[in-house]
């Protein structure tokens, strides 16, 4: 079984640039969740999707990121326009029930915004 | 006050000795605790979960929830130099809320075994 991929694994932009994440989780798993680790700091939820809709995007920081997740398969997390402090790494993960469930992580996108 | 505090690291032990993790929370309606092990450059991998007070085991690894003192601890016995990683705790509120999905991270201890 395939674990959860994301594309790509880094990204250099500079500030005021537009940055799109991808992320494609296990097949069949309704939940996919977005996260990020800014430099030392803990890993943030961001927002949480059960299949095409958005359940909880309570972590989202601002207006300049927009998650997606059209026909509830791979999703998407653009940063417009990207700012010095969005750098740290995005990890993308999925799971195929909310709450006891464990949640399984893909490798992270390493984003610097210069 | 952090959400999920880890007790602060790096932590070292001796190859086959026992390592010891803790982590405390602060929303006394979570329900679902997690650790995760973390290698450099790496993503989470879990490794334990527990939901009810008392211990579970896995194999080296033992989970153990206080829900009362709000506190989940993690034991390695017999360490290796293979998990010398940094170590997560999360913490999930129920099944059933809309934010029953969201994982909330402490620090991470980072964990050094030495042969």
């Amino acid at each position: 079984e395939a674990g959860v991929t994301q594309f790509p694994s880094h990204s250099v932009i500079e500030k005021g640039q537009t940055v799109t994440l991808r992320c494609d989780p296990i097949s069949g798993h309704d939940n996919l969740y977005w996260y990020r680790r800014v430099m030392g700091k803990e890993i943030k939820f961001l927002l949480h999707f059960v299949k095409e809709s958005k359940q909880d995007e309570s972590g989202m920081p601002n207006n300049r990121f927009l998650a997606e997740r059209t026909g509830g398969t791979y999703s998407t997390l653009k940063v417009q326009p990207a700012e010095l402090e969005d750098s740290g790494v995005y990890f993308c993960a999925s799971s195929p029930r909310v709450g006891r469930g464990e949640q399984f992580f893909g490798p992270g996108t390493r984003l610097t915004v210069l | 006050q952090k959400e999920v505090e880890q007790n602060s690291g790096p932590l070292s032990v001796p190859e086959g000795a026992i390592a010891s993790l803790n982590c405390t929370y602060s929303d006394r309606g979570s329900q679902s605790f997690f650790w995760y092990r973390q290698y450099s450059g790496k993503s989470p991998e879990l490794i334990m979960s527990i939901y009810s007070n008392g211990d579970k085991e896995d194999g080296r690894f033992t989970a153990q929830l206080n829900k009362a003192s709000q506190y989940v601890s993690l034991l390695i016995r017999d360490s290796q130099p293979s998990d010398s990683a940094t170590y997560l705790c999360a913490v999930n509120m129920p099944g059933g809320y809309t934010n029953a999905g969201k994982s909330t991270f402490g620090d991470g201890t980072t964990l050094t075994v030495k042969p």
